[in-house]
C-alpha cells in the first residue's frame, strides 16, 4: 500500500498570506488527521475528518480550517497567516472505525512565514 | 482535559537499556501509543496498550498500568540509529484522536 503523501514539502509565505496543505490518506482509509509541530509546542492536534465531516477538533483559532473529499483526500487552510504559524504540519491516516488505530504520518509539510 | 508528561531528554550508551516514561491524566482511558520519530521525518508507530502489562516486540517493550496512569518504554541494546525522539499518546474514552506529549529526546551515544 502507498503511505501518506503531502504537498507540497516546503512552503514560504508571508505574514497576512493564506496557505493550503493537501494531504492523501492510506487507500481505504477514511479519518485524516492535522497535526501542528513545534519545538516548543511538540506535536498538537488540529482537526480531524472522517467520511468528509470534521469529526473532532483541536484549541486552534478559526483562521485554521480544512475539508475532506468524497476519496478521503484532505485539505488544510490557513488564512492570514501570522509568523507563530512558522511549523511542520503532519497529517495523519487511520480507518477510522473499530475502535482506535495507530496513526499513519505523512512526511509533513514544513511552513516558514515571514 | 488530559495531561501527558515525559521527560524532554535523556541520553544513553550504545548497547545499555533505557527506560523512557510517560504519566498521563486524561477523562476516560481507551489506549496508549509510542511513536519514534527521527529528525526531519515523520513519526512512526512503535507499540500499542489497552490493558495493563507488558507487550514486547523485539528490541523495544512497552509496559501499562492503567490504575497509575503510568507507561513505559524500554529500549534494549540500544544502538545509534535509535537516536530520536519517542512520543507517548493517549486515546481518552469516546476518541480515536490520541493526545500527544512533547517527547523524550533520546541521544545514544557511543
Amino acid at each position: 500500500k502507498a503511505g501518506v503523501t503531502q504537498t507540497p514539502r516546503y512552503l514560504i509565505k508571508t505574514r497576512g498570506q493564506q496557505v493550503t496543505l493537501s494531504c492523501s490518506p492510506i487507500s481505504g482509509h477514511r479519518s485524516v488527521s492535522w497535526y501542528q509541530q513545534t519545538p516548543g509546542q511538540g506535536l498538537q492536534f488540529l482537526f480531524e475528518y472522517f467520511s468528509e465531516t470534521q469529526r473532532n477538533k483541536g484549541n486552534f483559532p478559526g483562521r485554521f480550517s480544512g475539508r475532506q473529499f468524497s476519496n478521503s483526500r484532505s485539505e488544510m487552510n490557513v488564512s492570514t497567516l501570522e509568523l507563530g504559524d512558522s511549523a511542520l504540519y503532519l497529517c495523519a491516516s487511520s480507518p477510522g472505525t473499530g475502535g482506535p488505530h495507530e496513526q499513519y504520518f505523512g512526511p509533513g509539510t514544513r511552513l516558514t512565514v515571514t | 482535559g488530559q495531561n501527558i508528561d515525559q521527560p524532554t531528554e535523556m541520553t544513553a550508551t550504545e548497547g545499555a537499556i533505557v527506560q523512557i516514561n510517560c504519566t498521563y491524566q486524561t477523562s476516560g482511558f481507551n489506549g496508549l501509543f509510542w511513536y519514534q520519530q527521527h529528525a526531519g521525518e515523520a513519526p512512526t508507530f512503535l507499540s500499542y496498550n489497552v490493558l495493563d502489562g507488558l507487550e514486547e516486540k523485539g528490541r523495544f517493550s512497552s509496559f501499562l498500568s492503567r490504575s497509575k496512569g503510568y507507561s513505559y518504554l524500554l529500549l534494549k541494546e540500544l544502538q545509534m540509529k535509535d537516536s530520536a525522539s519517542y512520543l507517548c499518546a493517549v486515546n481518552g474514552g469516546g476518541s480515536y484522536i490520541p493526545t500527544f506529549g512533547r517527547g523524550t529526546s533520546l541521544i545514544v551515544h557511543p
